[in-house]
């Protein structure tokens, strides 16, 4: 079964830190995806990647930025962090095909910034 | 740009009754569409899937259809039961913007004992 792994939960920051949020998936996929989840708005794609080094802007790319060094890791940067940025930010993980592929969803990390 | 709207936001019914939740896709050049629930607490979840060549699919109580023409695809859960309380989402997945997915804001689905 495709495990993704959030490295946290619950976390809570401070206005103006820069935050690093982990995701590692187990199934040697080719996609990661990074999106924030906030009531009424369903999922919003901020970055995704289709292999090692390379990065597509989603839909609500601003703040943000990504880094995927290994095809396992997908790590989301909010470079100084906001109020607007506390949210839920789930990370997912598919196999490449045409984007015909169901994504594998972490279990997201609750992001509070203060 | 692209966009997923689904309807109703929230849908309240008896158990043993059936549920129906309604998408609508803007990219036509879309050709996979995934349903998925998420739980309370929970990860969301692929429930069904329904490609761009097929009309229908059904997978024991879940059903979807595609109106490719109209740009419509519906969930149907028949016989619905209180462990099918969650939240669902719709969504598409074109050929365009690098395979990417759009979602639906999500049906608050509430089934009562």
């Amino acid at each position: 079964d495709v495990k993704v792994t959030q490295s946290s939960r619950y976390l809570v920051k401070r206005t103006g830190e820069k935050v690093f949020l982990e995701c590692v998936q187990d199934m040697d996929h080719e996609n990661m995806f990074w999106y924030r989840q906030d009531p009424g708005l369903g999922l919003r794609l901020i970055y995704f990647s289709y292999d090692v080094k390379m990065k597509e802007k989603g839909d609500i790319p601003e703040g943000y930025s990504v880094s995927r060094e290994k095809k396992e890791r997908f790590s989301l940067i909010l470079e100084s962090a906001s109020t607007n940025q506390t949210s839920m930010y789930l990370c997912a993980s598919s196999r490449t095909g045409g984007g015909n592929q169901p994504q594998h969803f972490g279990d997201g990390t609750r992001l509070s910034i203060l | 740009g692209e966009n997923v709207e689904q309807h109703p936001s929230t849908l309240s019914v008896q158990e043993g009754d059936s549920a129906v939740i309604k998408c609508t896709y803007s990219d036509s050049a879309s050709n996979y569409f995934p349903w998925y629930k998420q739980e309370l607490g929970k990860r969301p979840q692929l429930i069904i899937d329904i490609r761009s060549n097929v009309g229908e699919k059904k997978d024991q109580r879940i059903a979807v259809t595609l109106n490719k023409t109209a740009k419509h695809f519906s969930l149907h859960i028949t016989e619905t039961q209180p462990e099918d309380s969650a939240v669902y989402f719709c969504a598409a997945t074109g050929n365009t913007g690098g395979f990417k997915t759009i979602f639906g804001a999500g049906t608050r689905l509430f089934v009562k004992a």
